[in-house]
């Protein structure tokens, strides 16, 4: 299957730990967003890439978050910390970079803070 | 600032019923685009359309059709003879094209109706 896919699909943490995501985008796709999506509500963009350059962060990206597309291809998500209201779907996207406005988007990945 | 609306939380209906979900949108930008997303209960964001600013031509296929109106700043989605598996949340969402960038990047979703179809 040549879409987006995001590991791990759920994570449960303890609150004060740090979890990582991973997100592997569609191959040949030069731009890699990130958004959070929380109960009852639709996602918000938190981030994104144009090969290795992150072009722009929302203020939702506090100081905890850090995301990095260290090659141009798989990108991590890292949340130092963690709080409970850090619970949510992350979920990942990619498309062409002349085509930001086809974004496929991955299964997400499910965060749980206790 | 751009913002979409989608005042319609829940909606519930019998299959075969027809149904309307509601999208206002505001942006600032005469450049933009809309789309509809579909999210089942498996979670996984499903596209259904976009279209541009400058296309203002309904749409239909199969079951789903679309209005838009940019008079209203509107961008409605009707499913027509509803099924069970129509039943999941729908955003609207809304993206621009701004100047010095050679895409749009960010997408801006709604906060989702769900739409429940009873047997």
């Amino acid at each position: 299957d040549t879409g987006v896919s995001q590991n791990p699909r759920h994570k449960i943490t303890k609150r004060g730990q740090n979890v990582t995501f991973r997100c592997d985008p569609i191959s040949e796709h030069n731009r890699l967003y990130w958004y959070r999506q929380t109960l009852g509500q639709g996602p918000e963009f938190l981030t994104y890439f144009q090969n290795e350059a992150q072009l722009e962060k929302s203020r939702l990206l506090s100081d905890r978050f850090s995301a990095e597309r260290p090659k141009g291809s798989f990108s991590t998500l890292e949340i130092q910390r963690t709080e409970q209201g850090d619970s949510a779907m992350y979920l990942c996207a990619s498309s062409l970079v002349d085509r930001g406005n086809e974004q496929f988007f991955g299964p997400g990945t499910r965060l749980t803070v206790l | 600032a751009q913002k979409v609306t989608q005042a319609q939380t829940e909606i519930s209906v019998v299959e075969k019923e027809d149904v309307t979900l509601d999208c206002v949108y505001e942006t600032r930008d005469t450049t933009y685009y809309l789309f509809w997303y579909k999210q089942p209960p498996s979670g996984e964001l499903v596209f259904l359309i976009r279209r541009n600013s400058f296309d203002e031509q309904n749409e239909i296929s199969g079951r789903y059709s679309w209005n838009f109106q940019k008079s209203t700043s509107s961008f409605n989605f009707t499913i027509t003879a509803s099924q069970v598996v129509d039943s999941a949340v729908y955003f609207c969402a809304l993206s621009d094209l701004r100047p010095g960038y050679s895409s749009a990047s960010k997408i801006i979703f709604g906060s989702g109706t769900r739409l429940s179809i009873r047997p």
